[in-house]
């Protein structure tokens, strides 16, 4: 199956720093990722979702000036969490489909833990 | 809004048992369903999925039919294996058969003992 790979898996920085968090597309074109951030024992919940070339769309209470989204080539998009804060703790989990076997079926990344201190 | 209600876990069994993991549904007009799972350290992996009412979907000894009376989509297997733990979610989309918006219940963690 395609296989979508996340970069870095962990990430701890510090209060006030930006941290960037990538998601590939190791073998497959990606027309459309999806960026979702999941909170302990809770659902996975979309933020945003980009398609190559274009600005990303967010969803309602997500601040996008806030979570930069860049989705520059069919096979990678990143994720930039701005002056980060404690509470942007959590785990961010991307996924992207494409044009695969006639299916958008979306494949999921591994996530990346970040821990803001 | 959509939204999707899936029993809380943790669920603990012993291999070979039966197992059931409930899901509800709200949504307006006809979302497609989906069984996601997520083993240990690795990313979400399509499981099943139905598109329409009475649909079953299936995968690996997993089933899940889609009753529109009662909004439900139940995961069953018959018979689980220590290889089937994992954390099991159920979602909606209510962008025809794609998966354009994908909404996610809080996950349900299976686990299996020898």
């Amino acid at each position: 199956g395609a296989v979508v790979s996340q970069h870095p898996s962990r990430v701890i920085c510090k209060s006030g720093t930006s941290v960037k968090i990538e998601c590939r597309s190791l073998d497959f074109q990606a027309t459309t990722m999806f960026w979702y951030r999941q909170f302990p024992k809770q659902s996975l919940m979309l933020m945003a979702t980009s398609n190559e070339g274009s600005k990303a769309t967010y969803e309602q209470g997500v601040e996008k000036d806030k979570f930069l989204i860049n989705h520059a080539s069919l096979t990678l998009s990143t994720l930039t969490v701005t002056s980060a804060h404690p509470e942007d703790s959590s785990f961010y989990i991307c996924s992207a489909s494409g044009t695969l076997a006639g299916t958008s079926e979306q494949y999921f990344g591994p996530g990346t833990r970040l821990t803001v201190t | 809004g959509n939204s999707v209600t899936q029993m809380e876990g943790p669920v603990t069994l012993s291999e070979e048992a039966f197992l059931t993991i409930n899901c509800t549904y709200t949504a307006t007009g006809y979302p497609s369903l989906f069984w996601y799972v997520q083993y240990p350290g690795e990313g979400l992996q399509l499981l099943l999925k139905a598109t329409k009412a009475d649909d079953k979907g299936s995968n690996k000894g997993f089933e899940a039919t889609y009753r529109k009376e009662t909004t439900s989509f139940h995961l069953e297997k018959g018979s689980v294996q220590v290889s089937d733990s994992a954390v099991y979610f159920c979602a909606l989309s209510d962008v025809g058969g794609s998966q354009g918006n994908l909404i996610f219940g809080k996950g349900t963690k299976l686990s299996v003992k020898p």
